[in-house]
């Protein structure tokens, strides 16, 4: 069975501050994808980044950066230096064959709070 | 700001009734997935649709079905509404390449049931 956990429900910081967000996922598969998205107030989804199960080289994006560890089956995303524009609810998802690459499980989600 | 549109943007409806969302894709994205997501949780998989035929599936009933068009944009519909079908539905089209991946996701149409 395939399951994606995310044990932050909730998590303010101040602005500036650091911030981490877990995922925690689990799959048979050999081949998988993992994603981050983000979800601001207005509910729009916006996906941030797709991870092949293969690639285990971190990734940085401006403030934004990917760690992910195969062995601990995790992929936890930090934001640097956070900004009120950061808020918003966060998913980490999984992909489970790498063709149905749409076809992904989400996390239940956590929910970030920048602080001014 | 996306390609992808949705409609209508909300919508009442009594049990039982049947419905049909619209989603237009991004241009040159050929799959579309449709997503609904209850209050208060993470999105749920319905199905995806690639070059018009539907090529995966999560755990909805046969009561929620779809459609692409040649064009790539879509049709969610669901028979027989339920009080449970309340949500808001998602759509998102993206195209693979071995490089690459994009995916966009629509506004949304928040559907009531009452």
């Amino acid at each position: 069975a395939q399951k994606v956990t995310q044990a932050q429900t909730e998590i303010s910081v101040v602005e500036k501050e650091d911030v981490t967000l877990d995922c925690v996922y689990e799959t048979r598969d050999t081949t998988y994808y993992l994603f981050w998205y983000k979800q601001p107030p207005s509910g729009e989804l916006v996906f941030l980044i797709r991870r092949n199960s293969f690639d285990e080289q971190n990734e940085i994006s401006g403030r934004y950066s990917w760690n992910f560890q195969k062995s601990t089956s995790s992929f936890n995303f930090t934001i640097t230096a956070s900004q009120v524009v950061d808020s918003a609810v966060y998913f980490c998802a999984l992909s489970g064959t790498a063709t149905s690459y749409d076809k992904v499980i989400f996390g239940p989600g956590t929910s970030l709070s920048v602080i001014p | 700001e996306t390609g992808v549109t949705q409609s209508p943007t909300h919508l009442i409806k009594t049990r039982g009734q049947q419905v049909t969302l619209r989603c237009s894709s991004q241009s040159g994205h050929n799959t579309v997935s449709w997503y609904q997501q209850a209050l208060g949780q993470g999105p749920q998989f319905i199905f995806q649709y690639y070059r018009e035929e539907e090529n995966g599936r999560g755990n909805f009933p046969p009561r929620f079905s779809g459609l692409q068009f040649p064009n790539y944009s879509s049709e969610l519909n669901v028979n027989a509404l339920e009080l449970d079908d309340s949500a808001l539905y998602l759509c998102a089209s993206s195209l693979f390449r071995e490089s690459s991946y994009e995916q966009y996701f629509g506004p949304g149409t928040r559907l009531t049931v009452t």
